[in-house]
């Protein structure tokens, strides 16, 4: 169990379709991420969003676009995606300077 | 130089020996380190932080930190086959405009065999 909760756990979808992500916190933490992580990778950093303002955008296609509606929750609303976007994507949050806690991930595949 | 580099491995080790993992940083990180514990097909769990110079033990963990050599290990003490997962070392980027920004090594993946 984590205090990190990621909604849905699985995803499968069609490269034509809409959905959503979503991610809540109840830690009081201020600063909340979105990672991609491939097999045998580390995870690879997509957005944070501090204070519930967007602070970093790795250069992410715009087929993924976060949204922050309260310190809370973060969503990743997705689009017309690849194949290769099949990944597990994990959400994480922390206080500033401290470590982040990851979520369980959402696995996501393309077809 | 990597930001962050650690040897993928796998490590194996015999259950009940000490399996010791490190890691290597720049002058880009900052002067805090992270250990994460991954086990397949899951997310990572963070299990040990350190900020400075030195040990620190948390049951059969100990992290330690060499600033002047810029390494960064964790031990593993009476390891278990349960312990067998890819362990992530991971510091934050220096710098304000980096604020919340980790940086990951590759990952070390240890096997403890029975």
């Amino acid at each position: 169990d984590t205090e990190v909760t990621q909604t849905p756990k699985h995803l499968v979808m069609g490269m034509t379709n809409k959905k959503s992500l979503k991610c809540e916190q109840h830690m009081g933490h201020r600063a909340m991420y979105w990672y991609k992580q491939k097999a045998k990778k580390p995870p690879e950093l997509m957005f944070v969003y501090s204070y519930e303002k967007l602070s970093i955008n790795e250069s992410v296609p715009s087929r993924f676009s976060p949204e922050c509606p309260n310190s809370s929750l973060l969503n990743l609303h997705l689009h017309a995606l690849q194949p290769e976007d099949s990944a597990l994507y994990l959400c994480a949050s922390s206080q500033e300077g401290q470590p982040q806690h990851f979520g369980d991930g959402t696995r996501l595949s393309i077809l | 130089q990597k930001e962050v580099e650690q040897n993928s491995g796998p490590l194996s080790v015999p259950e009940g020996a000490i399996a010791s993992l490190n890691c290597t940083y720049s002058d880009r990180v900052s002067q805090s380190f992270f250990w994460y514990r991954q086990y397949s097909g899951k997310s990572p769990e963070l299990i040990m932080s350190i900020y400075s110079n030195g040990d620190k033990e948390d049951g059969r963990f100990t992290a330690q930190l060499n600033k002047a050599s810029q390494y960064v290990s964790l031990l593993i003490r009476d390891s278990q086959p349960s312990d067998s997962a890819t362990y992530l070392c991971a510091a934050p980027y220096e710098g304000s405009s980096n604020t919340g920004k980790l940086i990951f090594g590759q990952g070390t993946t240890l096997q403890v065999k029975p």
